[in-house]
């Protein structure tokens, strides 16, 4: 049962447009949510973050805003550059409740930046 | 910055081959984790570590094992690989303590072709 999903495989945007990547959890008890940035052959490295006492934080281009009672977070990014096309991952982890704090992660959505 | 370093970036082995993967952090985290990402099936969490000779199955722990006798150095063990586990695997680490708001580090990646 996927706990965290990222219904989107792929998603193609305008250089300058804004790109919007959703992710929806189903587990009640993850308290904060990750996005990381994925290029071929390259680990994943964080891009941004959100706790649970929050609805949206802000990071240069990258905001990340989060629906609690939807179970719903999305990642923006304005505008978007070509450097921006990679595979994105969201994640999730709860504080209690067994999972040990482990990062639980969505198959990603891969982003194309059409310049 | 944290420097994950998996020592190695791609290998070819045999079915039936013991295989060793290894990976080192240079910021002294307690707490370190393997992964293998596969296209359309996401990261998955096949052992994680929280200190010292402590180790803990994940999701997909089947036809692997683990060492950590070091708190710096963290190896994944195919006993006898096999073509399934051709795969793109990701070491990973983190601080321990507030552990649902720590973000973990990733290594480059370890491409491993099974023939």
């Amino acid at each position: 049962d996927q706990q965290v999903k990222q219904n989107s495989p792929s998603l193609s945007v305008q250089e300058g447009r804004i790109s919007i990547l959703n992710c929806d959890y189903t587990n009640s008890m993850f308290d904060y949510f990750l996005w990381y940035k994925k290029y071929p052959a390259e680990g994943p490295t964080f891009l941004i973050s959100i706790s649970s006492i929050k609805d949206k934080n802000e990071d240069g281009r990258f905001t990340v805003f989060l629906n609690k009672s939807a179970k719903h977070l999305s990642l923006h990014i304005v505008p978007s550059q070509p450097g921006d096309s990679a595979v994105y991952f969201c994640a999730a982890s709860a504080r209690y409740g067994g999972s040990q704090g482990n990062l639980i992660f969505g198959k990603g959505t891969k982003l194309s930046v059409k310049p | 910055d944290v420097k994950v370093t998996q020592s190695s970036r791609y290998l070819v082995k045999r079915t039936g081959e013991k295989v060793f993967l290894e990976c080192v952090q240079d910021m002294d985290h307690e707490n370190m984790f393997w992964y293998r990402q596969d296209p359309g099936l996401g990261l998955r969490l096949i052992y994680f570590s929280y200190d010292v000779k402590m180790k803990e199955k994940g999701d997909i722990p089947e036809g692997y094992s683990v060492s950590r006798e070091k708190k710096e150095r963290f190896s994944l063990i195919l006993e006898s690989a096999s073509t399934n586990q051709t795969s793109m695997y990701l070491c990973a680490s983190r601080k321990a303590g507030n552990l649902a708001g720590n973000t973990i580090y990733f290594g480059e990646g370890s491409w491993l072709t099974v023939v």
